[in-house]
């Protein structure tokens, strides 16, 4: 199975800062990473696929960039509601593999 | 826009088998691929494996022996079944699709307790 790493485990920033995410898969995945956006309990929402690709609706605030082995996702001019745990996601290969998360507080 | 419904018991019994359905609506079932993917508490989400709609499947190795999906068409469902549990099954269990690997939508989350 491929390893996702994630850093830092818990990140805290203010309201509008810019803040990023490193994941590090345990071998090339090219760009086939994802990373969601996981409120408390709910389910997590799609932001960023293909390292770099944009969901719909998502706002342009978030960006992904990588390749290979590591990924970054980035926020910037934090908003409130971004508040939440991050996640990344490798669909290189069975099994899908999952980041252990990035849980983003408000400082 | 595709909706991913889940129901099923939040409780069940040591040994016993897991059993949750997710029903779909908004777009056609043959469309995508429907994993099923697990989050115990405090702890990263783990994929269990998907089905298609022709009923193909891919389980992760680690659960390989105890899990079953299936699919019915007609009534635009895909079910989980998980045999032999034990507390470390304590989880929020959830429907996924995918057309390219990432994940598009999610059934609302389903939190299965393994207990007597």
């Amino acid at each position: 199975d491929i390893q996702m790493t994630q850093s830092p485990s818990t990140l805290s920033a203010s309201v509008g800062d810019r803040v990023t995410i490193t994941c590090r898969a345990s071998q090339s995945i090219s760009s086939w990473l994802a990373w969601y956006q996981q409120r408390p309990g709910k389910a997590p929402k799609l932001l960023i696929y293909k390292s770099s690709t944009l969901e719909s609706g998502v706002p342009s605030r978030f960006s992904g960039s990588g390749s290979g082995t590591e990924f970054t996702l980035a926020i910037s001019c934090l908003q409130p509601d971004d508040f939440a745990t991050y996640y990344c996601q490798q669909y290189n290969s069975y099994p899908h593999t999952f980041g252990q998360g990035t849980k983003l507080e408000i400082k | 826009q595709v909706q991913l419904q889940q129901s099923g018991p939040g409780l069940v019994k040591p040994s016993e088998t897991l059993s949750l359905t997710c029903t779909v609506s908004g777009d056609s079932i043959s469309s995508y691929y429907w994993s099923w993917i697990r989050q115990p508490p405090g702890k990263r989400l783990e994929w269990i494996g998907y089905i298609n709609y022709s009923g193909s499947t891919n389980y992760n190795p680690s659960l390989k022996s105890r899990v079953t999906m299936s699919v019915d068409t007609s009534k635009r469902q895909i079910s989980l079944k998980l045999n032999s549990v034990t507390a470390a099954d304590t989880a929020v269990y959830y429907c996924g699709m995918y057309r390219n690997g990432y994940y598009e939508a999610w059934g609302q989350g389903t939190l299965v307790i393994v207990s007597s």
